[in-house]
């Protein structure tokens, strides 16, 4: 059964205080590693795709990373608006569903 | 920016009653689902519908659930009884490749 674990659970940081969040999974063959951002009462919003190991991704001041095991999310520089629940979710080769982890609140003050 | 526009965003319902939730995928997608999140609970996945007919489903979607595909546009899940334990945020979400997602905002689902 495919699992996916994140952490830390919550994570309070301090505007422009750098940091990184981590997704560790076990799947029978990865098909791809999906990070979305969820803010609350809204749906997940794709953030990244990453496929293979040593793959990385980056969009304004976020950056995924994968190895076998496990894909970072950092966070370069935070704003407030950075302040969301990021969800980590796997895709084995056969089906298309997503298994997600329990995300990662993130708190950004000013 | 083509989104998917769930309706309704709220629903409160009696137990044993049957609840329709709706769900108007992106115009071109191919791949539809349906995701619940059990408050403080990860996003689980309920079942993924392509070409017509359900492709994958989870152990929740049991014969209490069933999706239809009415029109060229429009997604829906149904649940013929509700319980308690149904009480939940379902997300819809559609794919063009079936590995990208977009989600729709949700229906918060209240049993009562």
């Amino acid at each position: 059964e495919d699992q996916v674990t994140q952490s830390p659970e919550a994570l309070r940081l301090q505007e422009g205080e750098s940091s990184s969040l981590n997704c560790s999974y076990t799947v029978s063959g990865l098909r791809g590693l999906f990070w979305y951002r969820q803010d609350p009462g809204k749906g997940p919003e794709f953030l990244f795709t990453l496929y293979s190991a040593g793959e990385e991704k980056e969009k304004e001041r976020l950056k995924a990373t994968l190895t076998k095991k496990e894909s970072f999310l950092h966070i370069t520089a935070p704003k407030p608006e950075d302040s969301a629940t990021y969800l980590c979710a796997v895709q084995a080769p056969a089906g298309n569903k997503l298994t997600f982890g329990g995300g990662t609140r993130v708190l950004v003050k000013p | 920016e083509p989104e998917v526009t769930q309706t309704p965003s709220h629903q409160v319902t009696q137990m044993g009653q049957e609840v329709i939730l709706r769900c108007v995928p992106i115009s071109n997608h191919l791949y539809f689902y349906w995701y619940r999140q059990i408050l403080g609970q990860k996003v689980e996945f309920l079942v993924s519908f392509y070409n017509n007919e359900i492709s994958e489903k989870s152990e929740i979607f049991d014969d209490q659930f069933s999706v239809e595909r009415p029109d060229g546009s429009n997604f829906t899940l149904k649940i013929r009884s509700t319980k308690l334990e149904d009480s939940a945020m379902y997300f819809c979400a559609s794919s063009d490749s079936g590995e990208k997602l977009f989600f729709g905002s949700g229906t918060q689902l209240s049993v009562l």
